[in-house]
Protein backbone atom coordinates (compact mmCIF):
# COMPACT_ATOMS: atom_id res chain seq x y z
CA UNK A 1 0.00 0.00 0.00
CA UNK A 2 1.69 3.46 -1.48
CA UNK A 3 -1.45 4.92 -0.61
CA UNK A 4 -1.34 8.90 0.80
CA UNK A 5 -5.26 9.59 1.28
CA UNK A 6 -6.47 13.45 1.34
CA UNK A 7 -9.98 14.45 2.29
CA UNK A 8 -11.97 16.71 1.35
CA UNK A 9 -10.51 16.76 -2.24
CA UNK A 10 -12.84 19.89 -3.02
CA UNK A 11 -13.48 22.28 -0.28
CA UNK A 12 -14.59 26.01 -1.06
CA UNK A 13 -14.65 28.82 2.00
CA UNK A 14 -15.64 32.21 2.74
CA UNK A 15 -12.51 34.19 4.40
CA UNK A 16 -13.88 33.97 7.42
CA UNK A 17 -14.14 30.89 7.70
CA UNK A 18 -11.98 28.16 9.64
CA UNK A 19 -11.78 24.70 8.20
CA UNK A 20 -8.91 21.74 8.02
CA UNK A 21 -7.66 19.64 5.69
CA UNK A 22 -7.08 16.30 6.73
CA UNK A 23 -3.71 13.68 5.10
CA UNK A 24 -3.18 10.08 6.06
CA UNK A 25 -0.48 7.25 5.24
CA UNK A 26 -0.60 3.63 6.72
CA UNK A 27 3.04 3.03 5.25
CA UNK A 28 4.72 3.83 8.83
CA UNK A 29 6.37 6.73 7.41
CA UNK A 30 7.55 9.02 9.66
CA UNK A 31 8.01 12.49 7.41
CA UNK A 32 4.80 14.07 6.57
CA UNK A 33 4.67 17.36 4.08
CA UNK A 34 2.55 19.73 3.27
CA UNK A 35 2.95 21.22 -0.53
CA UNK A 36 1.24 23.50 -2.51
CA UNK A 37 0.22 24.52 -5.60
CA UNK A 38 -1.11 27.39 -7.86
CA UNK A 39 -2.42 26.54 -11.03
CA UNK A 40 0.29 25.98 -14.04
CA UNK A 41 3.03 26.10 -11.57
CA UNK A 42 5.88 23.95 -9.50
CA UNK A 43 4.34 22.49 -6.15
CA UNK A 44 5.96 24.51 -3.33
CA UNK A 45 6.96 23.25 -0.05
CA UNK A 46 4.76 24.66 3.40
CA UNK A 47 6.00 22.71 6.23
CA UNK A 48 7.92 19.22 6.99
CA UNK A 49 6.88 17.30 10.05
CA UNK A 50 9.70 14.72 11.17
CA UNK A 51 8.97 12.00 13.76
CA UNK A 52 5.90 14.06 14.74
CA UNK A 53 7.41 17.37 14.95
CA UNK A 54 7.80 20.61 12.88
CA UNK A 55 10.82 20.45 11.55
CA UNK A 56 10.79 22.92 8.72
CA UNK A 57 8.30 26.22 8.13
CA UNK A 58 8.85 27.78 4.47
CA UNK A 59 7.89 30.89 6.07
CA UNK A 60 4.53 30.25 5.83
CA UNK A 61 1.67 32.81 7.18
CA UNK A 62 0.19 31.90 10.22
CA UNK A 63 -3.33 31.77 8.97
CA UNK A 64 -2.20 28.33 7.70
CA UNK A 65 -1.82 25.68 10.93
CA UNK A 66 -0.33 22.38 10.31
CA UNK A 67 -1.16 19.74 12.97
CA UNK A 68 0.56 16.13 13.41
CA UNK A 69 -1.32 14.17 15.96
CA UNK A 70 0.36 10.97 15.29
CA UNK A 71 3.19 9.76 12.71
CA UNK A 72 0.09 8.53 10.62
CA UNK A 73 -1.74 11.62 10.25
CA UNK A 74 -1.48 15.74 9.45
CA UNK A 75 -4.22 18.06 9.19
CA UNK A 76 -3.44 21.95 8.02
CA UNK A 77 -6.13 24.11 9.62
CA UNK A 78 -7.33 27.50 7.60
CA UNK A 79 -8.80 30.35 9.13
CA UNK A 80 -8.88 33.97 7.91
CA UNK A 81 -7.25 32.83 4.17
CA UNK A 82 -7.75 35.19 1.10
CA UNK A 83 -8.59 34.25 -2.55
CA UNK A 84 -4.70 34.20 -3.53
CA UNK A 85 -4.25 30.86 -1.24
CA UNK A 86 -6.45 28.97 -3.36
CA UNK A 87 -4.57 26.26 -4.44
CA UNK A 88 -3.91 22.42 -4.99
CA UNK A 89 -2.49 21.25 -1.15
CA UNK A 90 -0.62 18.43 -1.89
CA UNK A 91 0.14 15.88 1.53
CA UNK A 92 3.27 13.53 0.98
CA UNK A 93 4.95 11.16 2.64
CA UNK A 94 8.26 9.31 3.20
CA UNK A 95 10.46 6.65 5.20
CA UNK A 96 11.88 9.97 6.49
CA UNK A 97 15.39 11.47 8.18
CA UNK A 98 18.50 9.41 7.60
CA UNK A 99 16.80 6.87 5.08
CA UNK A 100 18.32 6.92 2.00
CA UNK A 101 16.81 6.04 -1.44
CA UNK A 102 13.44 7.74 0.01
CA UNK A 103 10.73 7.96 -2.41
CA UNK A 104 8.16 10.62 -1.59
CA UNK A 105 4.90 10.11 -2.20
CA UNK A 106 2.06 12.34 -2.85
CA UNK A 107 -1.58 12.37 -2.22
CA UNK A 108 -4.01 13.11 -4.50
CA UNK A 109 -4.52 17.06 -3.33
CA UNK A 110 -7.02 19.15 -1.67
CA UNK A 111 -8.20 21.97 -4.03
CA UNK A 112 -9.27 24.99 -2.42
CA UNK A 113 -11.35 27.94 -3.64
CA UNK A 114 -11.26 30.92 -1.55
CA UNK A 115 -14.32 33.23 -2.05
CA UNK B 1 18.96 29.75 -3.08
CA UNK B 2 18.25 27.36 -5.13
CA UNK B 3 17.46 27.47 -8.51
CA UNK B 4 15.83 24.29 -10.57
CA UNK B 5 15.35 25.10 -14.59
CA UNK B 6 13.32 23.20 -16.95
CA UNK B 7 14.04 22.68 -20.75
CA UNK B 8 11.78 23.14 -22.84
CA UNK B 9 8.50 24.33 -21.14
CA UNK B 10 6.64 22.70 -23.97
CA UNK B 11 7.02 20.12 -25.77
CA UNK B 12 5.05 19.10 -28.35
CA UNK B 13 6.24 15.85 -30.59
CA UNK B 14 5.13 13.32 -32.49
CA UNK B 15 4.32 9.46 -31.47
CA UNK B 16 7.15 7.27 -32.25
CA UNK B 17 9.82 9.86 -31.92
CA UNK B 18 12.32 10.48 -28.97
CA UNK B 19 13.50 13.39 -26.82
CA UNK B 20 15.10 14.55 -24.01
CA UNK B 21 13.73 16.74 -21.16
CA UNK B 22 16.83 18.69 -19.31
CA UNK B 23 16.80 19.76 -15.51
CA UNK B 24 19.45 21.93 -14.54
CA UNK B 25 20.44 22.91 -10.91
CA UNK B 26 22.30 25.58 -9.41
CA UNK B 27 23.82 24.46 -5.96
CA UNK B 28 25.56 20.96 -4.73
CA UNK B 29 23.04 17.94 -4.38
CA UNK B 30 23.30 14.47 -5.30
CA UNK B 31 19.63 13.70 -4.78
CA UNK B 32 17.27 14.08 -8.08
CA UNK B 33 13.63 13.02 -8.18
CA UNK B 34 11.59 12.89 -11.37
CA UNK B 35 7.35 13.12 -11.36
CA UNK B 36 5.01 13.11 -13.40
CA UNK B 37 1.62 15.16 -13.34
CA UNK B 38 -1.86 14.86 -15.09
CA UNK B 39 -4.34 17.44 -15.53
CA UNK B 40 -6.35 18.12 -12.42
CA UNK B 41 -3.95 15.14 -10.74
CA UNK B 42 -1.27 14.21 -7.94
CA UNK B 43 2.06 13.60 -8.52
CA UNK B 44 3.53 10.16 -9.38
CA UNK B 45 7.31 9.27 -8.82
CA UNK B 46 8.99 8.38 -11.63
CA UNK B 47 12.52 7.73 -10.83
CA UNK B 48 14.56 8.97 -7.46
CA UNK B 49 18.39 8.91 -8.61
CA UNK B 50 20.97 9.07 -5.73
CA UNK B 51 24.60 9.30 -7.43
CA UNK B 52 26.34 10.45 -10.14
CA UNK B 53 26.44 8.49 -12.50
CA UNK B 54 23.32 7.02 -11.85
CA UNK B 55 21.10 5.74 -14.51
CA UNK B 56 17.19 4.83 -14.45
CA UNK B 57 14.86 2.88 -16.98
CA UNK B 58 10.91 2.32 -16.88
CA UNK B 59 9.71 1.30 -19.63
CA UNK B 60 10.03 4.39 -22.45
CA UNK B 61 11.75 6.69 -20.11
CA UNK B 62 14.85 6.70 -18.59
CA UNK B 63 16.24 9.33 -16.19
CA UNK B 64 20.54 9.71 -15.53
CA UNK B 65 22.20 12.15 -13.31
CA UNK B 66 25.13 14.31 -13.30
CA UNK B 67 25.89 15.96 -10.36
CA UNK B 68 29.14 17.44 -11.52
CA UNK B 69 27.28 19.35 -14.21
CA UNK B 70 24.48 19.20 -11.43
CA UNK B 71 22.24 18.34 -14.61
CA UNK B 72 19.62 15.64 -14.98
CA UNK B 73 17.82 14.33 -18.18
CA UNK B 74 14.29 12.52 -19.22
CA UNK B 75 14.86 10.32 -21.93
CA UNK B 76 11.79 9.44 -23.60
CA UNK B 77 11.63 6.58 -26.28
CA UNK B 78 9.46 5.93 -28.99
CA UNK B 79 6.84 8.01 -27.47
CA UNK B 80 2.77 7.60 -26.93
CA UNK B 81 0.25 9.41 -26.24
CA UNK B 82 -0.05 8.12 -22.56
CA UNK B 83 3.17 9.67 -21.99
CA UNK B 84 1.01 13.21 -22.20
CA UNK B 85 1.49 14.91 -18.67
CA UNK B 86 3.94 17.42 -17.23
CA UNK B 87 7.10 16.54 -15.99
CA UNK B 88 8.59 17.80 -12.70
CA UNK B 89 12.33 17.04 -11.52
CA UNK B 90 12.65 17.86 -8.04
CA UNK B 91 16.32 18.60 -5.90
CA UNK B 92 16.42 17.57 -2.79
CA UNK B 93 18.59 20.00 -0.63
CA UNK B 94 18.56 19.50 2.62
CA UNK B 95 20.03 15.55 2.85
CA UNK B 96 17.53 13.88 4.99
CA UNK B 97 14.40 15.54 5.21
CA UNK B 98 13.36 15.40 1.67
CA UNK B 99 13.35 19.14 1.38
CA UNK B 100 12.38 18.96 -2.62
CA UNK B 101 12.91 22.32 -4.43
CA UNK B 102 10.38 21.49 -8.27
CA UNK B 103 11.90 22.53 -11.57
CA UNK B 104 9.77 24.59 -13.63
CA UNK B 105 7.63 21.96 -15.25
CA UNK B 106 7.91 20.33 -19.08
CA UNK B 107 4.17 20.09 -20.66
CA UNK B 108 4.70 17.36 -22.99
CA UNK B 109 1.96 16.77 -25.93
CA UNK B 110 2.30 13.40 -27.56
CA UNK B 111 0.36 14.00 -30.77
CA UNK B 112 -0.82 10.89 -33.15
Amino acid sequence: DTEVTQTPKHLVMGMTNKKSLKCEQHMGHRAMYWYKQKAKKPPELMFVYSYEKLSINESVPSRFSPECPNSSLLNLHLHALQPEDSALYLCASSQGEGASGNTIYFGEGSWLTVV
Amino acid sequence: ELKVEQNPLFLSMQEGKNYTIYCNYSTTSDRLYWYRQDPGKSLESLFVLLSNGAVKQEGRLMASLDTKARLSTLHITAAVHDLSATYFCAVDKDFGNEKLTFGTGTRLTIIP
